[in-house]
C-alpha cells in the first residue's frame, strides 16, 4: 500500500536561513512525488513534483526537492527562508502502476521567525 | 481565470439531512478528486473520477457518494451525514499525461467547511 510521512509536525526556522520539510514514501512500483502548500484559509497550491528525469526539481518561490530513490525521501528545500514562507506543507505520491489514488502526508506546518 | 469552484465555501447541518457540495472547473480537465482534510491526518481522497461516467473508490469513501455526469462538474454526495463527516472538504482536478497516467499536478478549490450537529 501506498504511504507517505512527513516526521515533524512543525517545522521552525529564522528568515534567512535554509530550510527542509521531510518527506518519506512507500510504493510499489516507482512513484509520481509531489509537494502543496497551503495558506491559511485557502486550497492547496501546487509547488513542485517529481516525475522523472533529474533528481533535483526546481519549483515555485524558490523552493527545490531532491529525489532520493534508495532512502525513499523527497525533501523540500530552500536555501532562504522568507517570513511569508510560513504555511501548511504537504507531501504527496502517486504510484505509477497503482492507479489513479493520490496519498498526501500529514502536513508539516513552517514557521519563518524574522 | 483557469479555477476549480465549490459551492457553498461553509455549511452546518443537522444529522441524517442529506446535502450536496457541488465543484467545477474550467480547465477541461479529465481527472477530478475530493478529499477531506483533517488535523493530524492531511488530505484523505474520498473518491475520484478519470473522465464522465467513470468514478472510483479513494481511501475513504464509506458515507459519500459522487457522480459525473458531466466534465467540468463532480458534485460530493452526503445522503445523510453524521458528525464525524464534520471536515474540510477539497475538490482538485488535473490533466492526464500523455501514456494515460497522470503526471499533471492538481489545482484545488477553495474548500468547503462543513459542520454536522
Amino acid at each position: 500500500a501506498q504511504s507517505v510521512a512527513q516526521p515533524e509536525d512543525q517545522v521552525n526556522v529564522a528568515e534567512g536561513n535554509p530550510l527542509t520539510v521531510k518527506c518519506t514514501y512507500s510504493v510499489s512500483g516507482n512513484p509520481y512525488l509531489f509537494w502543496y502548500v497551503q495558506y491559511p484559509n485557502r486550497g492547496l497550491q501546487f509547488l513542485l513534483k517529481y516525475i522523472t528525469g533529474d533528481n533535483l526539481v526546481k519549483g515555485s518561490y524558490g523552493f527545490e526537492a531532491e529525489f532520493n530513490k534508495s532512502q525513499t525521501s523527497f525533501h523540500l528545500k530552500k536555501p532562504s527562508a522568507l517570513v511569508s514562507d510560513s504555511a501548511l506543507y504537504f507531501c504527496a505520491v502517486r504510484d505509477i502502476d497503482g492507479g489513479f489514488k493520490t496519498i498526501f502526508g500529514a502536513g508539516t506546518r513552517l514557521f519563518v521567525k524574522a | 481565470e483557469a479555477q476549480v469552484t465549490q459551492n457553498p465555501r461553509y455549511l452546518i447541518t443537522v444529522t441524517g439531512k442529506k446535502l450536496t457540495v457541488t465543484c467545477s472547473q474550467n480547465m477541461n480537465h479529465e481527472y477530478m478528486s475530493w478529499y477531506r482534510q483533517d488535523p493530524g491526518l492531511g488530505l484523505r481522497q474520498i473518491y475520484y473520477s478519470m473522465n464522465v461516467e467513470v468514478t472510483d473508490k479513494g481511501d475513504v469513501p464509506e458515507g459519500y457518494k459522487v457522480s459525473r455526469k458531466e466534465k467540468r462538474n463532480f458534485p460530493l454526495i452526503l445522503e445523510s451525514p453524521s458528525p464525524n463527516q464534520t471536515s474540510l472538504y477539497f475538490c482538485a482536478s488535473s490533466l492526464y499525461g500523455a501514456s494515460g497516467r497522470i503526471t499533471y499536478e492538481q489545482y484545488f478549490g477553495p474548500g468547503t467547511r462543513l459542520t454536522v450537529t
